[in-house]
């Protein structure tokens, strides 16, 4: 069955180091992979996506990621985390008939400290 | 620019009492329809999708009913409230022909059932 798995529930990060949120999917065939991001009490807004190609996809906000298929994984990066990247990221894969059934991870909340 | 509307953004209902959210998008024709629900400190659970007018596929079975009555409007409702419907309820649209080009969110609405 489908499923993805964010393995850290949340993370702190000193503001202006490095980022990385892990992401693990499990998908039978070739995965459409999302990484989204929560503010507290709005809805997602989606950073970036993977179909095919380059493995390193960018997105808004400065993030990317990278799909590693041998480890089923896509984690999600930035150089350089601001104050306002703290929220919660969740990841995503397209799944069923024309993509209608998204599943997501269960979130990893990221905290920024000065 | 193609919007989503969400409405109310918060909501206490009693025990029993019916429900009715409302979704709207514009400025696209044809979008596929989502209802999420989001419990606390959990990932998203797909409720409902519709891919046109009338079409509605339900994927929990649950005290909860999606109608899509027009083109561009979602709508959620249930009968009789339940205290395990309080949630975070979260409506999106993606393209015509499938969720694979990721998904839109509207910003939201806190049900709490008392």
């Amino acid at each position: 069955a489908q499923s993805v798995t964010q393995p850290d529930i949340h993370i702190t990060v000193s503001e202006g180091a490095s980022l990385e949120l892990r992401c693990n999917y499990s998908y039978g065939a070739t995965p459409y992979l999302f990484w989204y991001v929560q503010s507290p009490g709005q809805g997602l807004q989606l950073l970036l996506k993977y179909f095919s190609g380059d493995t390193l996809v960018q997105g808004i906000k400065g993030f990317e990621a990278e799909f590693k298929r041998s480890q089923s994984s896509f984690n999600l990066r930035k150089p350089s985390v601001h104050w306002s990247d703290a929220a919660e990221y969740f990841c995503a894969v397209g799944a069923g008939t024309g993509g209608f059934k998204t599943i997501f991870g269960a979130g990893t909340r990221l905290f920024v400290k000065a | 620019s193609q919007t989503i509307h969400q409405w109310p953004a918060t909501l206490v209902q009693p025990v029993g009492s019916p429900l009715s959210l409302e979704c709207t998008v514009e400025g696209t024709s044809n979008p596929n329809l989502y209802w999420y629900r989001q419990a606390a400190g959990r990932g998203l659970q797909l409720l409902f999708y519709s891919v046109g007018i009338g079409q509605i596929s339900s994927e929990v079975p649950q005290n909860l009913s999606a109608s899509r009555p027009q083109d561009r409007q979602f709508i959620l409702s249930s009968k009789k409230l339940l205290l395990s419907d309080s949630g975070f309820y979260l409506c999106a649209w993606s393209p015509t022909g499938g969720g694979f080009y990721g998904y839109t969110f509207g910003s939201g609405t806190r049900l709490t059932v008392v």
